[in-house]
Formats: structure tokens, sequence, C-alpha cells
């Protein structure tokens, strides 16, 4: 099974700094036929379903605001929050959709200030 | 608009079994495969099972085979998950969702199964 590790488990910033939260995989999620990263990160705000917010490790999902940036390659991924506002208080998860069994990392708790 | 909306959890004793259902609107349902995520109270999200468009191919986690089945009805739109010998670690809510590739596209509101004598 592909492990995935994400860093931190939780973070407190102020309303218009810049986050970055980590993710690991144990195996590299780089298709060689495509040259593709399959690599997800999702949003859960409290209370509520989790969301997709970038696929392919760096593919913003249709609707999702600019202001979330997917990056990395191979093993070693990053989302990064510019400019974050009270309403991105949630739950973040990283998910490789690489290989059965699809795995998720342990989530990132984003705390606003 | 994508619809998903979940049924059938509640309260079991361990070792009992459930039937979770999963009704689907807004998008052909036999067009795409289907598959259920859980999340423990206060953890994280854990992949439970994927059923290919027409059925005929389904996956599951390790410590769900052999005692959960996910079937469907493209006929009436709807997605199951059948339960069975249920344990304490299976207590979450259970999510329907419609992956794109293996990424989880949309999701349902949950609903939230509780294994306990």
């Amino acid at each position: 099974d592909i492990v995935m590790t994400q860093s931190p488990s939780s973070l407190a910033v102020s309303a218009g700094e810049t986050v970055t939260i980590n993710c690991k995989s144990s195996q590299s999620l780089l298709s060689s036929g495509n040259q593709k990263n399959y690599l997800a990160w999702y949003q859960q705000k409290p209370g509520q379903s989790p969301k997709l917010l970038i696929y392919l490790a760096s593919t913003r999902e249709s609707g999702v605001p600019d202001r979330f940036i997917g990056s990395g390659s191979g093993t070693d991924f990053t989302l990064t929050i510019s400019s974050v506002q009270a309403e991105d208080l949630a739950d973040y998860y990283c998910q490789q959709h690489y290989s059965y069994p699809l795995t998720f990392g342990s989530g990132t708790k984003l705390e606003i200030k | 608009e994508v619809q998903l909306v979940e049924s059938g959890g509640g309260l079991v004793q361990p070792g009992r079994s459930m039937k979770l259902s999963c009704a689907a609107s807004g998008f052909t349902f036999s067009n795409y495969g289907m598959a259920w995520v859980r999340q423990a109270p206060t953890k994280g999200l854990e992949w439970v099972a994927t059923i290919s468009y027409d059925g005929s191919s389904t996956y599951y986690r390790d410590s769900v085979k052999g005692r959960f089945t996910i079937s469907r009805d493209n006929a009436k739109s709807t997605l199951y998950l059948q339960m069975n010998s249920l344990r304490s670690e299976d207590t979450a809510t259970y999510y329907c969702t419609r992956p794109l590739g293996a990424r989880f596209a949309y999701w349902g509101q949950g609903t939230l199964v509780t294994v306990s004598s």
C-alpha cells in the first residue's frame, strides 16, 4: 500500500498569510506513461463533506479559487494557500489516485487566528 | 447538478449486518464508477470500496474484504454497500462518491453507522 504522510497536522495563521501543507508518498505517484502525478487535495469544512480542490497534483477543480495551488512531483507534494481567508478554515487531505488501495494523508487542520 | 443521497445508517450491534444505499441523480449513473469512503468520528478519510460503471469490477480495502459488498442497480440509479460481521472499528460516516479516474469528484452528505452493543 502507498502510505501518505502529511504535515503539519495543524497550523494557525492570520488572514492574508500564505500557508503551505506538505504531503509525501511512500512511492512515486508519477506515471511513466503520461508523466502525470496522481495526487489530489481535498478541503473539508466543519460539518461538511469533503470537496475536491486539486487533482493530478496541480490541476484545480472547476470553481476552486486560484489562491489554492498544488505543486510537486514523484513523492513530494505541496498545497499552497495564498492570502488565506476566514472561509478557508478547514481540514485538508491529500490522496493518491495512482493505485489501489486508494489512500489518504492523515489531514491538516487549518485554523485562522 | 450531481446529487448523491445516502441512507440506511444507524446503530447496529457488533457482528450484525447493515445495508447502505445511495440514490444518485443529475447524471447518467450507468456511465460512471462509484465508490464509498468513510470517516471515523474525529478521524481522517478512508477509502472503502469502488465499483465499475457496469458492476463487473469491484475493489475493496483489505479490512473490509470478505465482509462488505459494493453493488449497484443502474436501472434505479442506486449504489449499495452491504456490510456484514460489523465491528466497532467500522463506526464511521459513510460517504457515497462519484470518482473521476480514482479521485473523488462528488460526495454525498454521508450517513453515520455506529457499531455498538
